[in-house]
């Protein structure tokens, strides 16, 4: 099965400032690549996505990127907030709907 | 409405209890799925219904019992369960449709004593 790796595990930056989370997969069968954010005691919420055909993609001050030939993709946040500190996961999907999720990256924002 | 709701928030049950979970959505979506959610670990996928039909099934013990009863509902029985099943219980649904976003409930946080 695929097998998500993601790196780092903790994150803290001062306001204002960029973070990058990676991710790389093992199946280049892989071909739906979703974020999700998720507060404490709260679900994961979706934030960004990307397919297989796009090698970037950006909303406000979050954008993905994806290398397909090197099997990894990347979370940048500019312009950092407070409210940006939680826990993102990514994930990796074959099928559309079985999605492996990344071991997380906890992510404060120092103000 | 894009709420999935999960009842109850919290749950402490004994070894010899029987309970349910329940998971509720009004989004119309097709596919429905259960997670379990260790502290600080990702979700990991349970089950999953299609059209009301478990399509997959993570070779979960079969203490664990989901039922599909229709469209917009979702439990997941529980008997005879172990300490170490305490963890986060999460509830998800999407479009039957190819790479569709998972939304996600906020979970019911169960504790087995």
């Amino acid at each position: 099965g695929e097998n998500v790796e993601q790196h780092p595990s903790t994150l803290s930056v001062q306001e204002g400032d960029s973070a990058v989370i990676k991710c790389t997969y093992s199946d280049s069968a892989s071909n739906y690549f979703p974020w999700y954010k998720q507060e404490l005691g709260k679900g994961p919420q979706l934030i960004i996505d990307i397919r297989s055909n796009v090698g970037e993609k950006k909303d406000q001050r979050i954008a993905v990127t994806l290398n397909k030939t090197a099997k990894h993709f990347s979370l940048h946040i500019t312009e950092t907030q407070p409210e940006d500190s939680a826990v993102y996961f990514c994930a990796a999907s074959i099928t559309g709907n079985q999605f492996y999720f990344g071991t997380g990256t906890s992510l404060t924002v120092i103000p | 409405d894009t709420e999935v709701t999960q009842t109850p928030k919290h749950l402490v049950m004994g070894m010899t209890n029987k309970k349910s979970l329940k998971c509720e959505q009004h989004m119309g979506h097709r596919a429905m799925y259960w997670y379990k959610q260790k502290a600080k670990k990702p979700p990991e996928l349970m089950f999953v219904y299609s059209y009301e039909k478990l399509s997959i099934n993570e070779s979960v013990p079969s203490r664990f019992s989901p039922e599909c009863p229709n469209s917009s509902l979702l439990n997941l029985h529980l008997h005879a369960l172990q300490p170490e099943d305490s963890a986060l219980y999460l509830c998800a649904s999407s479009q039957l449709v190819r790479d569709n976003e998972q939304f996600f409930g906020p979970g019911t946080r169960l504790t087995v004593l």
